[in-house]
């Protein structure tokens, strides 16, 4: 099946620093979408990509649809302790049956000490 | 505001004992998913129903049933649990006619194991 993989796993963020991860596949996505969770929570849609080369922002969120469509990053800007989370990319294939996501690893995003 | 609703929040398991997570959604969704979600692995499909009486197994299907109730309730179950099957599970929703990939989850149920 499809696989997306995502990077870096973690990181540490400094309050007011900008940062950036990003997803690759091997396949062809028709959507991309960048997903939030929170401690204790589910995740929460941040960012829908519907075409390829498409930038969308967010508030102090900014995502890419990768030209070859196998590929996406996220960047946040100004980053503030409410960043802290794990975040996911997800794919998905045109008219998927159920709409059906496929997930990346996730990036886990935490405070430096 | 209700959304996507799991129980239990927190179940404990021996080996070869079952149970069933339960999902409710007051959204008028048609599809709904379970997802499990283990370290580094991201949430990988275990099944999902893109409507009302159908069920479709996703990537990891083995060890688990689903059944779709009604249009509101989707429930995963364990028949024999292993140790394996330790792992945070997602129940979510989304509506069949927006087709923007927008899954709305519940808050998730952590079942161990032992």
């Amino acid at each position: 099946g499809q696989q997306l993989n995502q990077s870096p796993q973690s990181m540490f963020i400094q309050e007011g620093e900008d940062v950036s991860m990003n997803c690759t596949s091997s396949s062809i996505f028709n959507t991309w979408l960048w997903y939030k969770q929170d401690p204790g929570e589910g995740p929460v849609l941040l960012i829908a990509l519907y075409k390829a080369g498409e930038l969308t922002s967010n508030g102090r969120l900014t995502a890419q649809f990768g030209i070859t469509r196998k590929d996406s990053f996220l960047n946040i800007s100004a980053s503030i302790p409410s960043d802290v989370g794990i975040y996911f990319c997800a794919g998905q294939l045109f008219k998927a049956a159920g709409n059906k996501l496929t997930f990346g690893g996730g990036t886990r995003v935490l405070v430096k000490p | 505001n209700a959304g996507v609703t799991q129980t239990p929040k927190f179940q404990v398991l021996k080996t070869g004992q079952s149970m069933t997570l339960q999902c409710a959604q007051d959204m008028n969704h048609n599809s709904m998913y379970w997802y499990r979600q283990d370290p580094g692995m991201g949430l990988r499909l275990i099944y999902y129903s893109a409507s009302e009486g159908t069920t479709d197994k996703g990537e990891v299907p083995n060890g688990y049933n689903v059944s779709r109730l009604n249009k509101r309730e989707f429930s995963l179950r364990l028949e024999s649990a292993a140790p394996s099957q330790t792992s945070v599970y997602f129940c979510a929703s989304s509506g069949r006619d927006l087709n923007t990939g927008e899954l709305f989850f519940g808050e998730g149920s952590r079942l161990t194991v032992l």
